[in-house]
């Protein structure tokens, strides 16, 4: 069992649908939690950052962490064709400077007209 | 402020021949980390450096090693490539190793092996 869990989609969603991305995770020492989008053929782009349990939000975007439960959600407000693409939870444990970035395997998102 | 830059974007090697990587971390980021993306197994984590030591390392062969010099510039090198190697090499940077700074990746080197 992967210790993070990412359904791989494909997800299609009407223009302006609010979007609801989620990955789950075994290994509790977990404590920085991000999500990245990439588009086909480039590197990841960082689009939230969050530490330990809470909620964030940032513009259309709020990412939720809830440790109890080991589960991370991103959601995506009036969702535009330009948000179509793959949506990545990363996630690394707070030990100091040998902590290691792990990744969900990435959900596709497609927003349609 | 400048993005990570990594050169070349696309490389055709042949099996068995070796391969170097380079990156450029954004301006006044000293941390450095290798990934490395296939469709089947996602990001997977293959070294980070922090001051030209290598701070952190995943589960790869031997045949892939890596380097920092000093104005925190990193190569990754892949020695004897397979044909499982081809892959999109990434690299990210960020100011500091662990886990309390953000990472930027860069466009990524698309490695095909032949």
């Amino acid at each position: 069992q992967k210790e993070v869990e990412q359904d791989p989609g494909p997800l299609s969603v009407p223009e302006g649908a609010i979007v609801s991305l989620n990955c789950t995770y075994s290994n509790s020492a977990f404590q920085y939690f991000m999500w990245y989008r990439q588009y086909s053929r480039k590197g990841p782009e960082l689009l939230m950052y969050t530490y330990s349990s809470g909620n964030k939000e940032d513009g259309r975007f709020t990412a939720q962490v809830d440790k109890s439960s080991k589960y991370i959600s991103l959601f995506i407000r009036d969702s535009q064709p330009s948000d179509s693409a793959t949506y990545l939870c990363a996630m690394r444990p707070n030990t100091g400077t040998a902590s290691k970035l792990t990744f969900g395997t990435g959900t596709r998102l497609q927003v349609t007209l | 402020k400048a993005g990570v830059t990594q050169t070349p974007r696309y490389l055709i090697k042949t099996r068995g021949q070796q391969v170097t990587l380079s990156c450029s971390p954004i301006s006044g980021h000293r941390s450095v980390s290798w990934y490395q993306q296939t469709p089947g197994q996602g990001l997977q984590f293959l070294f980070e450096y922090f001051s030209e030591t290598q701070r952190n390392k995943g589960n790869f062969p031997g045949r892939f090693s890596g380097r920092q010099f000093s104005n925190s510039r990193s190569e990754m090198n892949v020695s004897t490539l397979e044909l499982g190697d081809s892959a999109l090499y990434l690299c990210a940077s960020s100011l500091g190793p662990g886990g309390a700074y953000e990472q930027y990746f860069g466009p990524g080197t698309r490695l095909t092996v032949t």
